[in-house]
């Protein structure tokens, strides 16, 4: 079945570091999207990119996609201690769900 | 910015009790959803909804989940009988193209329920 693994399991950096995450899914896809989650709180949409597309960038954010290899990274670069989240990604293919994956805790340190 | 609105934000129950989860999907959207997150874990999809009816549903969407749409605005989840393991942050998301068109989803803040 689909499904995101992201790696690192938690990511702990200075602020003004770039923090990169990487996903790796099982099966075709569509697209792949990332969100990120605040503690406590609901998913909020970040970045789309299309399962032909290589790369997309969005304000301080980065996406790559390599399907070959089944997997992509989530690039944040100068980061800010409000960057301080869980970040997912997730995965759509023919069925009209996403899939998420366990997600990455990352801490920016002021 | 439309929003989905959850209610309620938190909610405890005993065991064996039904609950009735509610939300506000945005109003030009077609497409609804439920997904749960335990504690500490990943986000799970349970169900999705279109056109009045379950499009598709997980193996965890068993015969104690049903889901609603009673009128124009409102999308319901329902447990018959809760168990412990029901306990998790219940999210409801929608979307006007159904999850593989360019749209995304638009989730709300989550129902936190506790089964004691």
């Amino acid at each position: 079945s689909q499904q995101g693994e992201e790696d690192p399991q938690a990511l702990s950096i200075q602020e003004g570091e770039n923090a990169t995450m990487n996903c790796s899914y099982k099966t075709s896809i569509n697209n792949l999207q990332w969100y990120r989650q605040n503690s406590g709180r609901g998913l909020v949409h970040l970045i789309l990119i299309r399962s032909n597309e290589r790369e997309k960038h969005s304000g301080r954010l980065r996406v790559t996609l390599d399907t070959s290899k089944k997997s992509s990274s989530l690039l944040i670069t100068a980061s800010r201690a409000a960057d301080t989240a869980s970040y997912f990604c997730a995965t759509v293919g023919g069925a009209q769900k996403l899939v998420f994956g366990q997600g990455t805790r990352l801490t920016i340190n002021p | 910015e439309p929003e989905v609105t959850q209610t309620p934000s938190h909610q405890v129950t005993q065991m064996g009790q039904e609950v009735i989860l509610r939300c506000v999907p945005i109003s030009n959207h077609l497409y609804f959803y439920w997904y749960r997150q335990i504690l500490g874990q990943k986000v799970e999809f349970l169900v999705s909804f279109y056109n009045n009816e379950i499009s598709e549903k997980s193996e965890i969407f068993d015969d104690q989940f049903s889901v609603e749409r009673p009128d124009g605005s409102n999308f319901t989840l329902k447990i018959r009988s809760t168990k412990l393991e029901d306990s998790a942050m219940y999210f409801c998301a929608s979307n006007i193209q159904g999850a593989t068109g360019a749209n995304v989803l638009t989730f709300g803040a989550g129902s936190r329920l506790t089964v004691l």
